[in-house]
């Protein structure tokens, strides 16, 4: 079935480092890509997302780039905050039915030292 | 712009209860997507509603049913609560046509005793 693998954390960087956080996946067909991110004690963000191949997604200087040579969707930032501090999770958007489902990495923690 | 909203935030049941969550679609949005999230991991999809029907369901038993309303909030009810049914329980809102992009309340967080 169609599943994302994510990069294990947790994930340790010292403010302005470059982040990258590697995520692959198994689909049939052409999946919709999206990475979101969680804070403590909250629910799912939508931080970026694309739609096919060699589309790149970018929002608050994160991005990423579908490649579907490699089924791959590596988030990464020049240079990371505290505030980035969160767990990021790659997802997948596959039909269910009618409906569309999305399917979940496990999730990385990234944290972020000053 | 008002966002998903889900209550309560926190409840405690004892296995073999039933509960019931709660969740109002972003403004706009008409279709409801319910998504369980056990402790260090991801979500997992439970079932998606739109025009008060379930077009499609993950894989839980039928234990775990939904309903959605006129106004497109919507309910989770688990009946005969188990141990594992602990976990975060996220609503998410889309728009039919474009519900593959879906935007997530806050979650209630469900402890089984």
């Amino acid at each position: 079935g169609d599943s994302v693998t994510q990069m294990e954390g947790p994930v340790t960087l010292s403010e302005e480092a470059f982040l990258t956080i590697n995520c692959t996946y198994t689909a049939t067909g052409y999946p919709s890509l999206f990475w979101y991110v969680q804070y403590p004690g909250e629910g799912l963000q939508l931080l970026l997302k694309a739609t096919k191949a060699d589309d790149k997604g970018s929002n608050k200087g994160f991005e990423a780039t579908y490649r579907k040579e490699t089924t791959s969707f590596h988030l990464e930032k020049g240079s990371v905050q505290v505030s980035d501090s969160a767990v990021y999770f790659c997802a997948l958007s596959i039909s269910s039915g009618s409906a569309r489902q999305l399917t979940f990495g496990s999730g990385t923690q990234l944290t972020v030292l000053p | 712009e008002t966002g998903v909203t889900q209550s309560p935030t926190h409840l405690i049941k004892t296995r073999g209860q039933q509960v019931t969550l709660r969740c109002s679609s972003q403004s706009g949005h008409n279709t409801v997507s319910w998504y369980q999230q056990a402790l260090g991991q991801g979500p997992q999809f439970i079932f998606q509603y739109y025009r008060e029907e379930e077009n499609g369901r993950g894989n839980f038993p039928p234990r775990f049913s939904g309903l959605q309303f006129p106004n497109y909030s919507s309910e989770l009810n688990v009946n005969a609560l188990e141990l594992d049914d602990s976990a975060l329980y996220l609503c998410a809102s889309s728009v039919q046509g474009a519900q593959e992009t879906q935007y997530f309340g806050p979650g209630t967080r469900l402890l089984v005793l």
